[in-house]
């Protein structure tokens, strides 16, 4: 179990439109899912923590009104890059953990470029 | 400031032999640590995790040791076998910081034939 999906793996867009990656968690309930960025050659960033039916939570530095997260559910989180530009380019990559403090379980990332 | 420190940027073993692994840490409110192996263009894999009540956890091949004093960790994989090469990521979170995770910057294995 802890099988982590996610959606679309890479995505191509233009400058200024916005991008949805969807991260799910197929065979459990997930109170917390994370959203992480990687840089090339650098470890992964952590850009907010999501807790189902509450607002998310952002790490410094991470503008809010950029990156848009929805925990809709116990099984569903979705991160929406607005207003896209080249500097958004990167892999991003979310996780999920059953319960507070437990192992995170991670997805398969979801590389995007914007040109 | 870099609270969680992988040294060793790449490390090659042969086939057979054993991969150490290490990490270091600074922020003394870390009470678990964990390891993932990450491929290119993938998401990391959960290997094995440590709490800090424990000095030793051990899962197949792979065992981790804690020593909270120096504030060390290490992935002792044995034997190693080339479907091993990947980056390995050590990880550290606690209650304090809300569970984060905060990752060091990984190391590249690489098991030879």
């Amino acid at each position: 179990g802890a099988v982590v999906s996610q959606h679309p793996s890479r995505v191509i867009c233009k400058s200024g439109t916005s991008v949805k990656i969807e991260c799910r968690s197929l065979d459990f309930q997930a109170t917390t899912m994370f959203w992480y960025r990687q840089f090339p050659k650098k470890s992964l960033m952590l850009m907010a923590t999501s807790n189902e039916g509450s607002k998310a939570t952002y790490e410094q530095g991470v503008e809010k009104d950029k990156f848009l997260i929805n925990h809709a559910s116990l099984t569903l989180s979705t991160l929406t890059v607005t207003s896209a530009h080249p500097e958004d380019s990167s892999f991003y990559i979310c996780s999920a953990s059953k319960v507070v403090g437990e192992t995170q379980y991670f997805g398969p990332g979801t590389r995007l470029l914007v040109l | 400031d870099q609270q969680v420190k992988q040294n060793s940027p790449s490390l090659s073993v042969q086939e057979g032999r054993i991969s150490i692994l290490n990490c270091d840490y600074t922020n003394s409110m870390f009470d678990y640590f964990l390891w993932y192996k990450k491929y290119p263009a993938e998401g990391p894999t959960f290997l094995i995790s440590i709490s800090s009540i424990k000095d030793k956890n051990e899962d197949g091949r792979f065992t981790v040791f804690l020593n909270k004093s120096a504030k060390h960790l290490s992935l002792h994989i044995v034997p190693s076998q080339p479907g091993d090469s990947a980056v390995y990521f050590c990880a550290a979170s606690g209650v304090r910081s809300n569970y984060k995770l905060t990752f060091g910057k990984g190391t590249l294995l690489t098991v030879n034939p």
